[in-house]
């Protein structure tokens, strides 16, 4: 079946911009992940969500990020105001079993900010 | 904080070694640890999930164990092949959250 998807896989936006990222879950996967990958810092945490509960926000870095989930399924994750430290590959994972199953990763999304 | 470790950063074999990689962390509370393999400028790719409760989970030509009580697990690869070049992270879950904790990976190279 289909995994998980991400669009767009590359973006280039001046510093300043507001910019959307989108995930597509594996269909049925009830809760979902983003992740941000700096170049030599590793991957880090930054929301989930689970069913139509709250979202665990403890992960983002600063208020210049959101990020919402319709329907329970597609999420967006939005950046305003992006500065160059916001560069970085964003990944979006989901899992069938909420916060404790297998997590199935997309392909990322770069974002580069000149 | 999960603090995860991995060791060696980088690792050159050729082909056909059997190879041990290795994870440690500083929160034994999990419930459980992921492997995944990361080739250059894609997602992840999963490749084990061990629970809190197994020792060992085999895939293949891959073996993960996990000693939950001094914080480690380890990823052996048996009989290496080019197509294992990429970089391994190791991800525990803990107890504490929902989100995996990664470590910075090994750069696996493996030579024909």
């Amino acid at each position: 079946g289909a995994g998980v998807s991400q669009s767009p896989s590359n973006k280039v936006t001046e510093k300043g911009k507001d910019v959307e990222l989108r995930c597509d879950p594996i269909s049925g996967h009830t809760a979902l992940y983003w992740y941000r990958q700096s170049l030599g810092q590793g991957l880090e945490f930054l929301i989930y969500f689970q069913g139509n509960s709250a979202p665990d926000k403890s992960g983002l870095p600063s208020d210049r990020f959101s990020a919402e989930r319709t329907g329970g399924s597609v999420s967006t994750l939005t950046i305003q105001r992006t500065q160059q430290e916001d560069s970085a590959v964003y990944l979006c994972a989901s899992s069938l079993v909420g916060g404790r199953g297998e997590q199935y990763f997309g392909p990322g999304t770069r974002l580069t900010v000149t | 904080k999960q603090e995860v470790t991995q060791i060696p950063a980088a690792l050159s074999v050729p082909e056909g070694e059997n190879l041990v990689l290795n994870c440690s962390f500083t929160d034994s509370a999990i419930y459980n640890l992921q492997w995944f393999r990361q080739d250059p400028g894609k997602g992840l790719t999963s490749l084990l999930l061990i629970q809190s409760s197994q020792r060992e989970q085999t895939s293949g030509r891959l073996n993960a164990s996990l000693d939950k009580s001094s914080g480690r697990s380890t990823l052996y690869i048996a009989a290496s092949q080019p197509g294992d070049s990429a970089t391994y992270l190791c991800a525990p879950n803990s107890n504490s959250g929902y989100a995996l904790n990664f470590g910075k990976g090994t750069s696996l190279l493996v030579t024909p």
